[in-house]
């Protein structure tokens, strides 16, 4: 199956920081979703993006499917923003049903 | 209200037990998933259905039972619960226009 992999896997940021979270995968995509996720273990959506570059206040995305990666920029970094971060992809040559296979996440912690 | 529910939002149960997890969605979708998300990983695919006379096995389905009631609802079954299976349970839904996964609030799941 695909393989998704993504670093680094630990930020520490001091508030105000910007930062850069990278996604690689192994085969081409028909989706690519950016989530976070909370403290309370909720997953929030911020990107759907298998191509192209999006952005929604201090967060952007982009992703270059041709070469198989994907970046999430935080910028002007939140205490608010801290959790986890997961990029995850649907195969858009092995699969119909849009099966997601997640990365194991970026731990964000941002300190006031 | 929340596009994807799930019930219960928390529930602690002990070995052997039967237990039930429901989703439900008003989003029109047709495609529905159970996930797993294990402590400090990403999520692992459980069960998918396509309509209610479409269930597929995810990788992990072992111990799992579904039931597609409605186009709407999706409910997860451990016909025996064990600890392992002590896990943050994910429901999400997918519609036809495009691939783009959206997930209910999780049910955090405790076996003693």
């Amino acid at each position: 199956g695909i393989q998704v992999e993504q670093s680094p896997p630990d930020l520490i940021l001091q508030e105000g920081a910007n930062s850069t979270l990278r996604c690689n995968f192994s085969d081409s995509v028909n989706n690519l979703q950016w989530f976070h996720q909370n403290p309370w273990g909720q997953l929030i959506n911020l990107f759907y993006i298998p191509s192209g570059t999006k952005q929604n206040g201090r967060l952007s995305a982009t992703t270059v499917a041709t070469e198989r990666y994907s970046l999430l920029y935080i910028s002007s970094s939140q205490t608010t923003d801290s959790g986890v971060y997961f990029c995850a992809v649907a195969s858009g040559r092995t699969d119909s049903w849009g099966k997601l296979q997640f990365g194991a996440g970026t731990q964000v912690v941002v300190t006031p | 209200d929340a596009d994807v529910t799930q019930t219960p939002r928390n529930r602690i149960t002990k070995t052997g037990k039967r237990i039930m997890l429901e989703c439900s969605q008003t989003k029109g979708h047709d495609r529905m998933y159970w996930y797993r998300q294990d402590p400090g990983l990403g999520l692992r695919l459980i069960y998918y259905s396509f309509d209610v006379k479409d269930i597929n096995k995810g990788e992990i389905s072992d111990g799992y039972s579904v039931s597609r009631q409605a186009q709407a609802k999706f409910s997860l079954s451990l016909e025996s619960a064990i600890p392992n299976q002590t896990a943050l349970y994910f429901c999400a839904t997918r519609g036809r226009v495009t691939n783009e996964q959206f997930f209910g609030p999780g049910t955090r799941l405790t076996v003693l």
